[in-house]
């Protein structure tokens, strides 16, 4: 069955910092994925997604993601992070259908 | 509007009583979809609606709850005798699906968060 691992519950880091939030998924076949991000009592928004081609993608507010087939990894970056950018974030994997299946979330810190 | 509305936002109420949620997704999608989140989890799919159909439904939607889609526009969740494990955040979703199989963008709402005391 599909499964989507964020190994890391909590991270915090340095506003300026650079950031990566893990992300491993379990699919037998070609995956979609997505992160999203979480805002406290608020829904989700789509930060990126990978369908195929180009294995790094960009997104917004300055966030890239890079799939590894190899590491069934689609972990995210961002070289510079702001303090808005305190959130949980979600990495998911959309088998046939668009039925997306989550991770348990990461949560960011930022301290200045 | 330009985005899945859903309401209520809040919710609170007694264990045993009825409780329905309202969503209503972007206008041109087809698709919507029913999630439950608990705390310190990911989103969980309950089900998954094409046009009015509701195509699949999650082993974790028992007989308790039902959804439905009956125009293929807005949709409701009900939530019947409910127990403090229903406690939770209730997100609708709605994407435009080009075709059986095809794999597009949700776009999620607020959510409603439901406590059962």
């Amino acid at each position: 069955a599909q499964s989507v691992t964020q190994p890391d519950i909590h991270i915090t880091v340095s506003e300026g910092a650079s950031l990566e939030l893990r992300c491993n998924y379990s699919y037998g076949a070609t995956p979609y994925l997505f992160w999203y991000v979480q805002s406290p009592g608020q829904g989700l928004q789509l930060l990126l997604k990978y369908f195929s081609g180009d294995t790094l993608v960009q997104g917004i507010k300055g966030f890239e993601a890079e799939f590894k087939r190899s590491q069934s990894s689609f972990n995210l970056r961002k070289p510079s992070v702001h303090w808005s950018d305190a959130a949980e974030y979600f990495c998911a994997v959309g088998p046939y259908g668009n039925k997306l299946v989550f991770g348990a979330g990461t949560i960011l810190r930022v301290k200045s | 509007d330009t985005g899945v509305s859903q309401n209520p936002r809040h919710k609170i109420t007694k264990r045993g009583q009825n409780v329905t949620f309202r969503c209503d997704p972007i206008s041109e999608h087809n698709r919507l979809y029913w999630y439950r989140q608990t705390l310190g989890q990911g989103p969980e799919f309950l089900t998954y609606f094409q046009n009015e159909a509701q195509l699949e439904k999650s082993r974790l939607l028992s007989d308790r709850f039902s959804a439905e889609r009956p125009k293929g526009s807005f949709s409701t969740l009900e939530i019947q005798r409910t127990e403090q494990g229903d406690s939770a955040m209730y997100l609708c979703a709605s994407s435009l699906g080009q075709g059986l199989g095809s794999v597009t963008e949700a776009f999620f709402g607020q959510g409603t968060r439901l406590t059962v005391v």
